[in-house]
């Protein structure tokens, strides 16, 4: 079974460039997950999708980040403008969750490879 | 809110036991442990759904006080390959949302 995907590896760009980062879950899983990781740091959720909607964006900084998942499938992250303090290894995760009405069980997340951003 | 782990870093002898505990001050409804080796993504290793659960993964294991509010990973008899960081993960609610990690739990396993 292939694992999440994620392209490029590694980007390096200069502060107010924008960036772009892409992911394609596990077949059949509905969750996705964007996480920031800092050198040191647990991961940072950044954005949480079930299927194409989102459900929790809370700690996404709106002003220079965005994300979507069309078609419920694979996702792109976007920074712009980018900055020094975005430097950090962007995780994607994939779950398969069980919705049950309005609850949902969060499951084992399998994580991508990540991308390394630096921003110089 | 971050749920807090302890100690932040530990050193072992091959073979030596260790606890690494997490614990929130907000009600937990799960507990997720994942180990993440340096340059790599987090592997997951067990989740707890209930106060008083408790699950095994070869030689390790935890357990989840849902009064409390803290679970606890314990690994006995270290190997070389147990070393890395560990980072306990929780939803506060049981709608999926708001997946917080902890800050982390270095672990080094020496020969």
């Amino acid at each position: 079974e292939a694992g999440v995907a994620q392209s490029p590896r590694y980007k390096i760009i200069e502060k107010r460039q924008s960036v772009a980062f892409w992911c394609n879950p596990i077949s059949g899983h509905a969750t996705l997950y964007w996480y920031q990781q800092i050198l040191g740091q647990g991961p940072k959720l950044l954005i949480q999708f079930q299927n194409n909607g989102v459900v929790d964006d809370s700690q996404l900084p709106k002003d220079r980040f965005s994300a979507e998942r069309l078609k419920g499938v694979d996702s792109t992250l976007k920074i712009q403008p980018a900055k020094l303090e975005d430097s950090a290894v962007y995780l994607c995760a994939s779950s398969f969750d069980q919705p049950f009405g309005r609850l949902l069980t969060v499951n084992e997340q399998f994580f991508g490879p990540g991308t390394r951003l630096t921003v110089l | 809110q971050q749920p807090v782990q302890s100690p932040q870093a530990v050193i072992l002898r091959e073979g030596e036991d260790a606890v690494i505990n997490c614990s929130s001050s907000k009600a937990l409804y799960s507990v997720h442990w994942y180990r993440q080796k340096h340059g790599e993504a987090p592997v997951f290793l067990m989740i707890l759904l209930k106060g008083g659960e408790q699950k095994g993964h070869e030689k390790i294991s935890a357990s989840f006080n849902e009064k409390k509010q803290q679970s606890s990973l314990y690994l006995t008899a270290s190997q070389l390959s147990y070393s890395g960081t560990y980072f306990c993960g929780t939803n506060f609610q049981n709608y999926g949302q708001n997946f917080v990690f902890g800050p982390g739990t270095r672990l080094s396993v020496l020969p």
